[in-house]
């Protein structure tokens, strides 16, 4: 079982550069996410996605791009990277949740990206 | 604007004791907590969560205590091993089950042999 596969799992760009992270499930989840990890700040959500075709931001959207023509995949895009943007790179999926049902969000490894 | 906080970075516990954990909330919409265990390089892994309807969830060592009125949740493992050393981070969400997280700093638990 593969579960949630994040590649690279480690890049440096310099400033101004794009890249694209990649992310895949193979649990035929539904809704899959982008968080960021910043030291002391926990993890921040980027932005989400509840199904093919549907993408919307969460929390700290800005200078990200995402889209999602499969089911299975979940890439995330840096336009002009900033040094702002180093930080440790998370993708999570899971079943469509209802209220109160147990549908916990499973991680890949992450990517660790630093801009020069 | 942290909406949810834990405000131990770190804890230490003697291996065989109890470990608690503990992390408070200031958004009374959320209606749904997690929390989650993560190693280095590796990714966040689901440990247990709590529903607000209710005030306690068990799961083998590990129980979640939720205190609605005080906007506080712990969790509590019992004995505390070894392998329980990791950073711990408390997770709570609003109307969607366990999407759209909103996450508390993490506290690193070191159990001492």
């Amino acid at each position: 079982n593969a579960g949630v596969t994040q590649t690279p799992k480690f890049q440096v760009l310099k400033t101004g550069q794009s890249m694209t992270l990649q992310c895949a499930q193979d649990m035929n989840h539904e809704y899959m996410s982008w968080y960021r990890q910043d030291p002391g700040m926990g993890l921040r959500l980027i932005h989400y996605s509840v199904g093919a075709g549907i993408t919307d931001q969460g929390e700290v959207p800005n200078g990200y791009n995402v889209s999602r023509s499969t089911t299975e995949d979940f890439p995330l895009r840096l336009l002009s990277a900033a040094p702002s943007q180093t930080s440790v790179y998370f993708c999570a999926s899971s079943l469509a949740g209802v209220p109160y049902s147990n549908q916990p969000q499973h991680f890949g490894d992450g990517t660790r990206l630093s801009i020069l | 604007d942290q909406q949810v906080k834990q405000n131990s970075p770190s804890l230490s516990v003697q291996e065989g004791r109890i470990s608690i954990l503990n992390c408070d909330y200031t958004n009374s919409m959320f209606d749904y907590f997690l929390w989650y265990k993560k190693y280095p390089a590796e990714g966040p892994t689901f440990l247990i969560s709590i529903s607000s309807i209710k005030d306690k969830n068990e799961d083998g060592r590990f129980t979640v205590f939720l205190n609605k009125s005080a906007k506080h949740l712990s969790l509590h493992i019992v004995p505390s091993q070894p392998g329980d050393s990791a950073v711990y981070f408390c997770a709570a969400s609003r109307g969607q089950g366990a999407q759209k997280l909103v996450f508390g700093q993490g506290t690193r638990l070191t159990i001492n042999p």
